[in-house]
């Protein structure tokens, strides 16, 4: 069965310091890849996602991730974290259900930032 | 422009109560999805329409869960005699439509069952 696994539960990083939350997960096939960001109170926000093509995806607000098949992982990394980088992150493979659209979730990374 | 919303964003509802809750999405979405996330948990999905075409409810946990979308745009979730353990909050999302489209998300929905 697929699943997505999230090891970390919770990070602490210093402003300013480099940031990788990890995501490893089990799919048969080539999976669909997302990372979304959840702030308090408000929705799920998509940073990026990886179909095909380079497996070093550029997102939004500075995060990238990069897509290695054979640890079976899509780790997203920050260079320089800011305080409002607070969140809880999900990560996320696409293409599941019977219409091929769902997403199945990880339990999520709840990041704090230091000053 | 504007995104998805959902009505209500707070529920309590005492157990045994029907509740329904409303969904949004951004105009011109073929695909509407609802998920249910639990406390300290990820999102969890529970069906999918494709314009007013149900085509995926196989994550209702029970026949309580009922879910429609009879005019291809506005989705109503409807829990029927409402548990503790349906306390969750509700999140639903629209796309443009393929398993690569982004999915873009509403602020949910908190039910509190007491």
């Amino acid at each position: 069965a697929q699943s997505v696994t999230q090891p970390d539960i919770h990070i602490t990083v210093s402003e300013g310091a480099s940031l990788e939350l990890r995501c490893n997960y089990s799919y048969g096939a080539t999976p669909y890849l997302f990372w979304y960001v959840q702030s308090p109170g408000q929705g799920l926000q998509l940073l990026l996602k990886y179909f095909s093509g380079d497996t070093l995806v550029q997102g939004i607000k500075g995060f990238e991730a990069e897509f290695k098949r054979s640890q079976s992982s899509f780790n997203l990394r920050k260079p320089s974290v800011h305080w409002s980088d607070a969140a809880e992150y999900f990560c996320a493979v696409g293409g599941i259900g019977q219409a091929g659209t769902a997403l199945i979730f990880g339990k999520g990374t709840t990041l704090s930032v230091s000053s | 422009g504007a995104g998805v919303s959902q009505s209500p964003r707070y529920k309590v509802a005492k157990r045994g109560q029907d509740v329904a809750l409303r969904c949004d999405p951004i105009s011109g979405h073929v695909s509407l999805f609802w998920y249910q996330q639990a406390l300290g948990q990820g999102p969890e999905f529970l069906t999918y329409f494709q314009n007013e075409a149900q085509l995926d409810k196989s994550g209702l946990p029970s026949d309580r869960f009922f879910a429609e979308r009879p005019e291809g745009s506005v989705s109503t979730l409807k829990i029927q005699r409402t548990q503790q353990e349906d306390s969750a909050v509700y999140l639903c999302a629209s796309s443009l439509g393929g398993a690569t489209d982004t999915q873009y998300f509403g602020p949910g929905t908190r039910l509190t069952v007491l």
